[in-house]
């Protein structure tokens, strides 16, 4: 089936550094894909909806310019959180849907923790 | 935006059938409603996606009546690996398939 790869699986920084988070999808093309974040006992937050080619879709309530979102070809989509802050340190997930596919494949998640 | 409700969490032992309902009363004519499983610090998974009546893969079955505005989630003989979170995902937005997560089921499964 669909695989979603998504790198690192964990990461610390310091406050006021960037980190990039990359999610690829491996044995499919994906002209959508999805970031989600997830703080502890939570559900999974819906951040934006990346588009292959064109501006990512924020949800209300999310910095665009903190959470840029790259997603340059058909199987690669990156999150790069900037000048990240201990309340960005949270549980980073993507997912995509191929466009054959009726169902969404997850990456395997980012642990960000900024100190 | 189809959203959905779930029992926020249930217990259950080893061995026995566990069966998750999930309203989602929204529903529009061409979603399909799948079921995913996640554990802590993990991405969701993929358990079964249905669209009407019952679908059977090799982990679980899924009853959805005629109307389509709940489904049920049926675990058979669970362990204690099935200790998880479980979410039903409808996405719809007027077109616009967007995952969007409800709070999921807590599972505990107890010796």
């Amino acid at each position: 089936g669909a695989v979603v790869s998504q790198h690192p699986s964990w990461v610390i920084c310091k406050s006021g550094t960037s980190v990039k988070i990359e999610c690829r999808s491996l044995d499919f093309q994906a002209t959508t894909m999805f970031w989600y974040r997830q703080f502890p006992k939570q559900s999974l937050m819906l951040m934006a909806t990346s588009n292959e080619g064109s501006k990512a879709t924020y949800e209300q309530g999310v910095e665009k310019d903190k959470f840029l979102i790259n997603h340059a070809s058909l199987t690669l989509s990156t999150l790069t959180v900037t000048s990240a802050h201990p309340e960005d340190s949270s549980f980073y997930i993507c997912s995509a849907r191929d466009t054959y596919g009726q169902y969404y494949t997850f990456g395997s998640g980012t642990r960000l923790t900024v100190v | 935006l189809a959203k959905t409700t779930q029992p926020i969490s249930m217990d259950s032992y080893e061995g026995q059938e566990v069966n998750i309902t999930c309203s989602h009363n929204n529903i529009a004519t061409n979603d399909y409603i799948t079921w995913y499983q996640q554990f802590p610090s993990q991405g969701p998974r993929f358990i079964i996606q249905g669209y009407k009546t019952k679908v059977t893969n090799e982990v679980a079955s899924l009853f959805i009546p005629a109307d389509r505005k709940s489904s049920t989630l049926s675990l058979p003989r669970v362990s204690l690996s099935d200790t998880a979170v479980y979410y039903c995902l409808v996405p719809s937005s007027g077109g616009s398939y967007i995952p969007t997560f409800g709070r999921g089921t807590s599972l505990i499964v107890h010796p």
